[in-house]
């Protein structure tokens, strides 16, 4: 039973427009909800983070949503650029703890100049 | 800078064959971390290792086994290879375990082929 599903599975635009990426979870013990950004033949990083107590979190670029009623999170990429292209996974867990994290199975992002 | 260095980056193999992936760490993190990558699993948890001397499994571990002998090296061994076994794997560590938001530092992964 996946825990955390994540869409869509690819995703193009073009350069200056908006990415979205959703995610959804089914176990309300989570806490934690990671964005890792993995580019091609490099492991994942970590991107941005969000607690369930903060509705919305901006780091430059980047923006996660969280509606915790209706168990879902996402991603913004605002001003899309053919950097930002790489694979992206949607993650969660309990009391922070990795071992324990949940990973979507990734969206990947090709942002066309 | 620290970092984590996974040997090889390649690997071919026949199926029944032992092959050990070799994760070595210089973060002096307890936490340590195997998973696989697959087109459409997204990322898989193998083992994880609190610390020296303990392992744990984890969602994928059946095939699968890994011994700390030490801080920095983790790593990871498959008995008898099967074709199922053909992914890129991805060795991780972190500084906390629960109770804490602790990031996962990745490798660049070894992608293994079982023929």
């Amino acid at each position: 039973q996946q825990q955390v599903k994540q869409s869509p599975q690819s995703l193009i635009v073009q350069k200056g427009g908006i990415s979205i990426i959703n995610c959804a979870y089914e176990n309300t013990a989570f806490d934690y909800f990671p964005w890792y950004q993995q580019f091609p033949g490099k492991g994942p990083a970590l991107l941005i983070a969000i607690r369930p107590d903060v509705s919305e979190k901006k780091e430059g670029r980047f923006t996660i949503s969280f509606n915790k009623s209706a168990k879902q999170f996402s991603l913004h990429i605002m001003d899309s650029q053919p950097g930002d292209s790489a694979t992206y996974f949607c993650a969660a867990s309990i009391q922070g703890g990795s071992e324990k994290l949940v990973f979507g199975k990734g969206t990947k992002l090709t942002v066309n100049p | 800078d620290a970092e984590i260095t996974q040997s090889p980056r390649h690997k071919i193999t026949e199926t029944g064959r032992q092959v050990t992936l070799a994760c070595h760490q210089t973060w002096n993190h307890n936490n340590m971390f195997w998973y696989r990558q697959d087109l459409g699993h997204g990322l898989r948890l193998i083992h994880y290792s609190y610390g020296v001397h303990d392992t744990n499994k984890g969602e994928v571990s059946d095939g699968y086994s890994v011994s700390r002998s030490n801080t920095e090296d983790l790593p990871l061994t498959l008995e008898s290879a099967a074709s199922s076994q053909t992914s890129v794997y991805f060795c991780a560590s972190s500084e906390f375990g629960t109770g804490g938001v602790s990031p996962l530092h990745f490798g660049n992964g070894t992608r293994l082929t079982v023929t």
